[in-house]
């Protein structure tokens, strides 16, 4: 069946600019994630969505970062005011509650 | 919070031995040990995981262990393949602070026909 997907693959933007990243979860998957990848780090916990119960935020690094979770499904992280530090790889995930985290190609963005 | 250490950050085997990669973590309530494969450009794939009442699991040329006394779990690659190659993160996960993993910072692995 299809996986995670996450679109664009990649986006170029201008320091100061907002972007919007967005991820379409496995579908029956109640858990959705967020983890930002740094060149040569590991993943970085930002966000996880469970079902209808408020999100995790604590490892949203500053309040530029938000992300929404519509309908239980496709989720959107939008970065405002985007800075040359905020370049890295966006990786989503989701799975059911507790189980494996399957993993999006994740979104390069390059903030120059 | 939890901190996870992996080690080392690149690996180098010839065709065929055996590799090994070790980490440590700091909360002794992690209970959920997870092994990630990511290939260039591609996300993260999960390919072996622990939990915390396992020591050993082995699945094929691939094995993890769990020391829970000392924090510390390690992958094992028997029979290394260069289609092996790629860089392998470890995770751990604490069930009283969601589901949200905390990794490792990779092992970058290559091997050598």
């Amino acid at each position: 069946g299809a996986g995670v997907s996450q679109s664009p693959s990649n986006k170029v933007t201008e320091k100061g600019k907002d972007v919007e990243l967005r991820c379409d979860p496995i579908s029956g998957h109640t858990a959705l994630y967020w983890y930002r990848q740094s060149l040569g780090q590991g993943l970085e916990f930002l966000i996880y969505f469970q079902g209808n119960s408020a999100p995790d935020k604590s490892g949203l690094p500053s309040d530029r970062f938000s992300a929404e979770r519509t309908g239980g499904s496709v989720s959107t992280l939008t970065i405002q005011r985007t800075q040359q530090e905020d370049s890295a790889v966006y990786l989503c995930a989701s799975s059911k509650q507790g189980d494996e985290q399957f993993f999006g190609p994740g979104t390069r963005l390059t903030v120059l | 919070g939890e901190n996870v250490e992996q080690h080392p950050s690149t690996l180098s085997v010839q065709e065929g031995d055996s590799a090994v990669i070790k980490c440590t973590y700091s909360d002794s309530a992690s209970n959920y040990f997870p092994w990630y494969k990511q290939e260039l450009g591609k996300g993260p794939q999960l390919i072996i995981d622990i939990r915390s009442n396992v020591g050993e699991k082995k699945d094929q040329r691939i094995a993890v262990t769990l020391n829970k006394t000392a924090k510390h779990f390690s992958l094992h690659i028997t029979e290394t393949q260069p289609e092996d190659s790629a860089v392998y993160f470890c995770a751990a996960r604490t069930a009283n602070s969601g589901y949200a993993l905390n990794f490792g910072k990779g092992t970058s692995l290559l091997v050598t026909p």
